[in-house]
């Protein structure tokens, strides 16, 4: 597609359940990233793939969070056991050589 | 582990005023290193970006930055800024070494312009 496209744009869940958030790059770009933008904070780094690379994991904060990506394109990250804190707007972004293209974002209400 | 610091978390400016955002990053290699915008209710946008070459980068909208190497710093700056201006400003900092392209932000500085 044109740009990145993540999905639902909105999601309210109750504390404690699962959710999933899915994220469609830009067709052809071979790094997807995603990110965690809580208010009043900076975008904070959850998950780099980069081709059949092994993830970069480093920045999931805790073993409730995971994420795949399957042949190559289309990513979900998975929170399990949602908490309140859990509340922010997941972004992803996808990029070929240097350039990144973020999405719309998801925002996430753990209530 | 790198990292990126922005100094001003808020700033407040009347319109045709001058505006610097300061940026500083933590990495002793190679860096490319970014400057995004998020308007309000839209999604972050590619100010500009310096990989190499001329350290006086020029993006969109009038705004320009200045890699300097020695300070570790990418300041952002617009020599007068309009009431469109408004938004959160974010300075972001990203190598290859090891085959990590991730971005790492700052904090965000939110920008309002008076009008």
């Amino acid at each position: 597609g044109a740009g990145v496209s993540q999905s639902p744009s909105n999601k309210v869940t109750e504390k404690g359940k699962d959710v999933e958030l899915r994220c469609d790059p830009i067709s052809g770009h071979t790094a997807l990233y995603w990110y965690r933008q809580s208010l009043g904070q900076g975008l904070e780094f959850l998950i780099y793939f980069q081709g059949n690379s092994a993830p970069d994991k480093s920045g999931l904060p805790s073993d409730r969070f995971s994420a795949e990506r399957t042949g190559g394109s289309v990513s979900t990250l998975t929170i399990q056991r949602t908490q309140q804190e859990d509340s922010a707007v997941y972004l992803c972004a996808s990029s070929l050589v240097g350039g990144y293209t973020f999405g719309s974002g998801t925002r996430l209400t753990v209530v | 582990a790198q990292s990126v610091s922005q100094h001003n978390h808020h700033v407040i400016l009347s319109e045709a005023a001058s505006l610097e955002l300061g940026c500083n990053y933590s990495y002793g290699g190679t860096v490319n290193l970014f400057w995004y915008v998020q308007y309000p209710g839209q999604h972050l946008q590619l100010l500009l970006k310096y990989f190499s070459g001329d350290p006086l980068v020029k993006g969109i909208k009038g705004f320009e930055a200045e890699f300097i190497k020695s300070k570790f710093s990418f300041n952002l700056r617009k020599p007068s800024v309009q009431w469109s201006d408004t938004a959160e400003y974010f300075c972001a900092v990203s190598s290859f070494s090891g085959n990590t392209g991730k971005l790492i932000f700052g904090q965000g500085t939110t920008l309002q312009v008076k009008p």
